[in-house]
């Protein structure tokens, strides 16, 4: 059984710090690895799709790094804002499918 | 478009009930999933179709069926529903398996078995 591992499982940030987490994969059989921001009541969306050891991927105040050969990627937040609120999950893709961490739940603390 | 849809948005059952849970997109993907979503637990994959006319078992698929109708519809169905499978579904979509593309997910169904 492939293991997905996140952390921390929680964060508590202050409105307008910067901060990461980690997502920890197997280093074989890598076809992709997916971050998703997963708002309460609501579903997953897709923040980055990461294919190559070494990618580094931005979408606004996100980014996200990747290392294959390892086996981890960092998703990092600058400037935390309260609309930043969600659990942020990643999943490893090994052929066909996702399989998914646990998730890290991160609050913005106005 | 409206992506990937699911009903019910809520079900409550009793234990041994049947009941299905149904699933559609319209973006002309190939592949379609099931997860259910358990607290602490992330995302579990019950059943997949890769394609229409397959399905193949995920990490937890005992209690489960699925139906790959066409390639717009993908149904999963619990023939005795268990307190066990009380949890949220998702059902989710992409354009082909083997690539590196997301996934889209529908807004889910949660399930309360009593």
């Amino acid at each position: 059984i492939l293991n997905v591992e996140q952390s921390p499982q929680s964060l508590h940030v202050q409105e307008g710090d910067s901060t990461n987490f980690t997502c920890s994969f197997p280093s074989s059989n890598f076809y992709a690895l997916h971050w998703y921001r997963w708002e309460t009541a609501k579903s997953p969306e897709a923040l980055f799709v990461m294919t190559l050891n070494g990618d580094e991927k931005k979408k606004g105040r996100i980014s996200a790094t990747l290392n294959t050969k390892e086996g981890y990627s960092y998703l990092y937040i600058k400037g935390s804002q309260p609309e930043d609120s969600a659990t942020y999950l990643c999943a490893f893709q090994g052929a066909q499918k996702l399989v998914f961490g646990q998730g890290t739940r991160l609050t913005i603390n106005p | 478009n409206a992506g990937v849809t699911q009903t019910p948005k809520f079900q409550v059952l009793k234990t041994g009930q049947s009941m299905t849970l149904q699933c559609a997109q319209d973006m002309n993907h190939n592949s379609m999933y099931w997860y259910r979503q358990d607290p602490g637990m992330g995302l579990r994959l019950i059943y997949y179709s890769a394609s229409e006319g397959t399905t193949d078992k995920g990490e937890v698929p005992n209690g489960y069926n699925v139906s790959r109708l066409n390639k717009r519809e993908f149904s999963l169905r619990l023939e005795s529903a268990a307190p066990s499978q009380t949890s949220v579904y998702f059902c989710a979509s992409t354009p082909h398996p083997r690539r590196q593309e997301t996934q889209y997910f529908g807004p889910g169904t949660r399930l309360l078995v009593l």
